[in-house]
C-alpha cells in the first residue's frame, strides 16, 4: 500500500545550518506530495506541495522537489532559524482516493541559537 | 478567505466519562471533513471522515464515534473514554485543489 517514510528524528542544528529532511514514498501512480509543519501545541499548517513529476514546491525559504525516480520529496533550506523549530511532516495524497492522506511520522526539528 | 475552529482546546476527562469535540468550518460549503489523531511523538492516524451531511466512515474500529449534523460541523464523541483515547485530535477539511487544511486541535487526556 501507499506509504511515506521520513527520516527519524530530532535533528538538532545551529543557527544558519543548512537543513536536509529525508522523505520517500511508496505509491500507485502519481500522488501529490507535501510538507506540513507542526509548531508545539499547535494544529498542522501546510508548508508547500507538489503536484507532478519534478514539481519544486517552496515556501518561506524551504522547498522540495518531487522526484519520481527516487521516490523522494526531500524538504531542505538553506539557512534554519531558531523559529523554524517545529516537527516537519511530509505526506502524499494518491490520485485514486480524494479522502485518503498518508503522513510520515515526523521529524522533530531543533535549532539551536 | 476559510477557517476552522476545533473546542474545547483542552480536556481533561476521567476513565468512563463521556466526549464531545466539536469541529466547525467557515467559509466554505460542502466541504469534505475529517477527524485525525496525533499519539504523543507518533504521526497521525486518520479515524473519520465526512462528505457530506450524516455522512461518515470510520477507518478503524474503535471506542469512538462521528457525527455531522450540518454542513459545515463535524463532531467527535464517545460514551465512555478509555486511557487510550489521551491525545491529541485534530479536525481537518479538504480544499478541491488537494491540501488538507487542520484545526488548532484538541488535546484530550483520559485519567
Amino acid at each position: 500500500g501507499d506509504s511515506v517514510t521520513q527520516m527519524e528524528g530530532p535533528v538538532t542544528l545551529s543557527e544558519e545550518a543548512f537543513l536536509t529532511i529525508n522523505c520517500t514514498y511508496t505509491a500507485t501512480g502519481y500522488p501529490s506530495l507535501f510538507w506540513y509543519v507542526q509548531y508545539p501545541g499547535e494544529g498542522l499548517q501546510l508548508l508547500l506541495k507538489a503536484t507532478k513529476a519534478d514539481d519544486k514546491g517552496s515556501n518561506k525559504g524551504f522547498e522540495a522537489t518531487y522526484r519520481k525516480e527516487t521516490t523522494s520529496f526531500h524538504l531542505e533550506k538553506g539557512s534554519v532559524q531558531v523559529s523554524d523549530s517545529a516537527v516537519y511532516f511530509c505526506a502524499l495524497s494518491p490520485p485514486y482516493n480524494f479522502n485518503k492522506f498518508y503522513f510520515g511520522s515526523g521529524t522533530k526539528l531543533n535549532v539551536k541559537p | 478567505s476559510q477557517t476552522i475552529h476545533q473546542w474545547p482546546a483542552t480536556l481533561v476527562q476521567p476513565v468512563g466519562s463521556p466526549l464531545s469535540l466539536e469541529c466547525t468550518v467557515e467559509g466554505t460549503s460542502n466541504p469534505n471533513l475529517y477527524w485525525y489523531r496525533q499519539a504523543a511523538g507518533r504521526g497521525l492516524q486518520l479515524l473519520f471522515y465526512s462528505v457530506g451531511i450524516g455522512q461518515i466512515s470510520s477507518e478503524v474500529p474503535q471506542n469512538l464515534s462521528a457525527s455531522r449534523p450540518q454542513d459545515r460541523q463535524f463532531i467527535l464523541s464517545s460514551k465512555k473514554l478509555l486511557l487510550s483515547d489521551s491525545g491529541f485530535y485534530l479536525c481537518a477539511w479538504r480544499e478541491n485543489t488537494g491540501e488538507l487544511f487542520f484545526g488548532e486541535g484538541s488535546r484530550l487526556t483520559v485519567l
